[in-house]
Order: C-alpha cells, then sequence, then structure tokens
C-alpha cells in the first residue's frame, strides 16, 4: 500500500546543530508540505513543493530549508537548530489535480535543548 | 495573522452527546474545508470536507454545516463515541489539493 513516511521519529538535538528530517510517500503526489504543530497554534505551513525543483516558504520559515530532487522526497532542514524549533513535525502529500485529500505522515517529535 | 479561527479548544461530552466545533475564516477566495481527526501520536487523517456550493454534509455520524455569508463552518458528531475522543482541525484552502491554513485545534473527550 502506498504510504508516507518520516524519520527519524523522534529526535533530541543541541542548540546551533543542524538537523534534517526525512519524509518519503511512495503514492508518487506532485504536492508535497512540510507543518508544524505546536499546542494553540495548529498546524502551520513551513514549507510546500508542487513538483521537483519546486519549494515555496509558507507562514513560518525562518530558519528552516527545503530541497526537491525528486518526487517522492521532501526533506526539511533546521539549519542552526534554536529552542523554538521544538515541535512536532508533519509531511504531508497530495495529488495535483486530484482529489482534495492530504495525507500526513506519522510526525517527527523533534526537541532542541 | 490567524486566517482559521477554531473554537472551543477543548470540549467535554457525556456518550451520545452531540459536541459542535466551529471555525470562522477571513479569506474569501477559500473554497474547500476540511476537518482532520488527529489521535495521540498519530498524524492528522482526513474526516470529511465541504465546498462552499452546499450548506451541509454528511457522512456516517460526521455532519458539516457551512454558512459561506458569515464565513463560518461547523462539524457535528452525532451520537458521540469514545472512540471518537481526539483533537479536531479545521482547515481551509484556496485548492484542495493545496496548502492548508489549520485552525488551532479542539481536544474533544467522550466520557462513557
Amino acid at each position: 500500500d502506498a504510504e508516507i513516511t518520516q524519520s527519524p521519529r523522534h529526535k533530541i538535538t543541541e542548540t546551533g546543530r543542524q538537523v534534517t528530517l526525512a519524509c518519503h510517500q511512495t503514492w508518487n503526489h506532485n504536492n508535497m508540505f512540510w507543518y508544524r504543530q505546536d499546542l494553540g497554534h495548529g498546524l502551520r505551513l513551513i514549507h510546500y513543493s508542487y513538483g521537483v525543483q519546486d519549494t515555496n516558504k509558507g507562514e513560518v520559515s525562518d530558519g528552516y530549508s527545503v530541497s526537491r530532487s525528486n518526487t517522492e522526497d521532501l526533506p526539511l532542514t533546521l539549519e542552526s537548530a534554536a529552542s523554538s524549533q521544538t515541535s512536532v513535525y508533519f509531511c504531508a502529500s497530495s495529488e495535483a489535480g486530484g482529489e482534495d485529500t492530504q495525507y500526513f505522515g506519522p510526525g517527527t517529535r523533534l526537541t532542541v535543548l | 495573522q490567524q486566517q482559521v479561527k477554531q473554537s472551543p479548544q477543548s470540549l467535554i461530552v457525556q456518550k451520545g452527546g452531540i459536541p459542535i466545533i466551529n471555525c470562522a475564516y477571513e479569506n474569501t477566495a477559500f473554497d474547500y474545508f476540511p476537518w482532520y481527526q488527529q489521535f495521540p501520536g498519530k498524524g492528522p487523517a482526513l474526516l470529511i470536507a465541504i465546498r462552499p456550493d452546499v450548506s451541509e454534509k454528511k457522512e456516517g455520524r460526521f455532519t458539516i454545516s457551512f454558512n459561506k455569508s458569515a464565513k463560518q463552518f461547523s462539524l457535528h458528531i452525532m451520537d458521540s463515541q469514545p472512540g471518537d475522543s481526539a483533537t479536531y482541525f479545521c482547515a481551509a484552502s484556496i485548492d484542495g489539493a493545496q496548502k492548508l491554513v489549520f485552525g488551532q485545534g479542539t481536544r474533544l473527550t467522550i466520557n462513557p
């Protein structure tokens, strides 16, 4: 069955370190998204991509970057981790021009000490 | 800037009751309004969605009511069960498959 996976599921890092969170989907979806979830804020969009080599900034993109070299993967990089980036991160994908559903991964809980 | 406002933040209902969660949006260009359900430790999953050309949509025990003029929409859960206990998020987008703007979430507890 098609799915979307994230790794690692849990990560603890130190302030100032570079961290990369992986997202891999097997639906062959063109659209991929990264959100962060914080209590009281719901899910907020960090970056998104509508296809290979396409990336766009979302609402809370400062301190994050993404790259899209193939259809299946959209890794999220924290260039220099800050305590304010402690959060749960969700990757999602959807089919461009197809059904409306965005499918979410299981999430990565990141703690920055 | 919060484009989608959700209330209440938490809700406790007895089994069989009808919890109602409300959302209001600002951007009149939104044309797709989904509700997501999230269980602890899991990612959100689409529950039900509506487009503004209809005022109500039902799927099983879940109903979305939509008021375009008021820019509001709500989720009703009929005959609620303890298994419905979860966090619910409303969201909106300009194109269904594209980026979503989420409400703050409602933690729903259904007591047996």
